[in-house]
């Protein structure tokens, strides 16, 4: 099975700090995505990045920033951590378009 | 503005009955469709998926119905298990969108009760 892990399950930080959030992915998947999850909102995209070194911004990219220097890894930055910012993050990925998405278990992020 | 939507925040459903999940979208470019499950303090998972080519298409317990025309889907759960206690996610790509990308709905929170 497809594993994405997620390294941290909850995270608490303050108001202007830099925050990483990393997602590491043990299938050889192509592409990779970040979604926020918020009440009421459902998932919305952040970015995406369908290769090494590339990344497309989703629709919501305004604070946020990604790094994928390897295949398997893909961070989401946090350049300066504000409150609107405190919400669920879940990392995907899939071998290619047209597939389903495999979630890792998500970050919880509490800004304070 | 949110292209797919899940009017229903919330559904309860006694174990062994009919669960209908519905799902609206507003982008007539949407061609494939997902429906994804997911358990608190997990991320969702994938359950089940129709091409627009197709008007329904059944997996065990799971169904799922697409009317074009109407710009709807619908997920039934056959019979209802407690275990099927879930927020259920609709999602759609765009067949002009090469990469794919994926709209989610807001959830319904679905209780099935003993």
């Amino acid at each position: 099975d497809v594993k994405v892990t997620q390294s941290s399950r909850y995270l608490v930080k303050r108001t202007g700090e830099k925050v990483f959030l990393e997602c590491v992915q043990d299938m050889d998947h192509e592409n990779m995505f970040w979604y926020r999850q918020d009440p009421g909102l459902g998932l919305r995209l952040i970015y995406f990045s369908y290769d090494v070194k590339m990344k497309e911004k989703g629709d919501i990219p305004e604070g946020y920033s990604v790094s994928r220097e390897k295949k398997e890894r893909f961070s989401l930055i946090l350049e300066s951590a504000s409150t609107n910012q405190t919400s669920m993050y879940l990392c995907a990925s899939r071998p290619g378009v047209h597939y389903g998405y495999t979630f890792g278990s998500g970050t919880r992020l509490t800004v304070v | 503005d949110q292209q797919v939507k899940q009017n229903s925040p919330s559904l309860s459903v006694q174990e062994g009955r009919i669960s209908i999940l519905n799902c609206d979208y507003t982008n007539s470019m949407f061609d494939y469709f997902l429906w994804y499950k997911k358990y608190p303090a997990e991320g969702p998972t994938f359950l089940i998926s129709i091409s627009s080519i197709k008007d329904k298409n059944e997996d065990g317990r799971f169904t799922v119905f697409l009317n074009k025309s109407a710009k709807h889907l619908s997920l039934h759960i056959v019979p209802s298990q407690p275990g099927d206690s879930a927020v259920y996610f609709c999602a759609a790509s765009e067949a002009t969108d090469s990469w794919g990308k994926l709209q989610f709905g807001a959830g319904t929170q679905v209780v099935v009760t003993p």
